[in-house]
């Protein structure tokens, strides 16, 4: 079956710029996550939905960040007016569990974002 | 609060030896442990996964780990490496306080042929 996708796979963007990367996670997932990674760096978790419920955006670095998945399926994390170190390639995953202990995450390819 | 600390940043084994990973843990409930790998222009797949049932885990492609409370430790072992275990591999923790999840600095594994 069709897995977790992510678009665009690669995005470059002029210091300053508006960016939004979608995640399409599994069907039926109930939960969806939020990565950063950095060059050479673990994923930093950045926010979690629940359905269309953010129940956890302590990752987010700042106010330029800002995630959205309104139906509970799609999601989308918006930079505004992104910044040099905002290039990393942003990670999204879905879980089929609502609940406090997680299970299995299931990984998209990634976007990578460049900002120039 | 939690956090991981993956041991090695790089380790290099030949084909046929054993592998061992190491990672300690910080948290403040019974966490929930995992071995993610990561090849290449690949996505993050999940090798096995710890949730306070049996100490020692079996996982995919003959890794295991083994939970030890008292050493805060989840260290990845496989007994002989392949070539095809090349790769990046992230200890994970989570706890039952929240849904954040914490990764570690990851460690790249080399297999020499």
């Amino acid at each position: 079956g069709a897995g977790v996708s992510q678009s665009p796979r690669y995005k470059v963007a002029k210091r300053g710029q508006d960016v939004a990367l979608r995640c399409d996670p599994i069907s039926g997932h109930v939960s969806l996550f939020w990565y950063q990674q950095a060059l050479g760096q673990g994923p930093e978790f950045l926010t979690y939905f629940q359905n269309e419920a953010q129940l956890d955006k302590s990752g987010l670095p700042s106010d330029r960040f800002f995630a959205e998945r309104p139906e509970g399926s799609v999601s989308t994390l918006k930079i505004q007016r992104t910044q040099q170190e905002d290039s990393a390639v942003y990670l999204c995953a879905s879980s089929h569990v609502a609940d406090r202990r997680p299970y299995e995450q299931y990984f998209g390819p990634g976007t990578r974002l460049t900002v120039t | 609060a939690q956090s991981v600390t993956q041991l090695d940043s790089h380790v290099s084994v030949s084909e046929g030896t054993p592998v061992l990973l190491r990672c300690n843990y910080s948290s403040s409930y019974s966490p929930s442990l995992f071995w993610y790998v990561q090849h290449p222009n690949k996505g993050l797949q999940l090798l096995l996964k710890y949730t306070s049932a049996a100490t020692l885990v079996k996982g995919i492609n003959g890794f295991e780990a083994e939970f030890k409370k008292s050493e805060t430790s989840f260290h990845l072992t496989k007994p002989s490496a392949h070539m095809s275990d090349a790769a990046e591999y992230f200890c994970v923790v989570s706890d039952g306080g929240g849904f954040k999840t914490i990764f570690g600095a990851g460690t790249r594994l080399f297999v020499k042929a």
